[in-house]
């Protein structure tokens, strides 16, 4: 059975750093790319970023270029997100999630439960 | 403001069946051929639905069936049932690049 299981959130004050852990089980986790996409409390999902098997390749949602970094470890079957210099709109819960090919294209087919970020002072 | 026009809110009564739509509305989003459709349930992961605009996933019911129109995706869900009371979210991908996802804002299904 496919696990994703994110770890790492809590309350972070503006300007404050957090590194948001996945642990991935049930599939060969370095077959696979990942991504993070985020939901604030009480809206829609919001892809984040995301990252390619081998950790070469890396790809982010503007507003989080510079200060959010995603990355991997395969031998540990973990994807992180290190975030910096948060702010309130970062607000949210985080998920991890599965991206997989079907069919022609790539999507995102396992999601965790998501570990909350609340940035607040 | 979304790439993807999604309308706010749905509602239909058991046994009927109800269609969201999602419509391309910004030239951000690259080719409207990969779109996908996730359900979620309140406090709740998102579930892949629907990909490649109308396949569906081992899994998931045949009720649910996805269609495309020009720069118009749809969800029909057939034989409504309360259990599929749920938000559901269109996504594509970003003309910047296959990682890039863009998720519509979302649809309230309401089932009476």
């Amino acid at each position: 059975e496919v696990q994703l299981v994110e770890s790492g959130g809590g309350v972070v004050r503006p300007g404050g750093s957090l590194r948001l852990s996945c642990v991935a089980s049930g599939f060969s986790f370095n077959d696979y790319g990942m991504s993070w996409v985020r939901q604030a409390p009480g809206k829609g999902l919001e892809w984040v970023s995301g990252i390619n098997w081998d950790g070469a390749s890396t790809h982010y949602l503007d507003s989080v270029k510079g200060r959010f970094t995603i990355s991997r470890d395969n031998a540990k079957n973990s994807l992180y997100l290190q975030m910096n210099s948060l702010r309130p709109d970062d607000t949210a819960l985080y998920y991890c999630v599965r991206r997989r090919y079907l069919g022609t294209h790539y999507y995102f087919d396992y999601w965790g439960q998501g570990t909350l970020v609340p940035v607040s002072s | 403001q979304s790439a993807l026009t999604q309308p706010a809110s749905v509602s239909g009564s058991p046994g009927q069946s109800i269609t969201i739509s999602c419509t391309e509305t910004s030239s951000d989003v690259g080719d409207y051929n990969y779109v996908s459709w996730y359900q979620q349930h309140p406090g709740k992961a998102p579930k892949l639905m629907i990909y490649d605009v109308s396949e569906r996933p081992s899994g998931v019911s045949n009720r649910f069936s996805g269609s495309k129109s020009g720069n118009t995706a749809s969800l029909t869900i057939s034989g409504l049932q309360a259990e599929d009371e749920a938000d559901y979210y269109c996504c594509s991908y970003a003309d910047s690049g296959v990682f890039e996802g863009v998720f519509g804002g979302g649809t309230k299904l309401t089932v009476l």
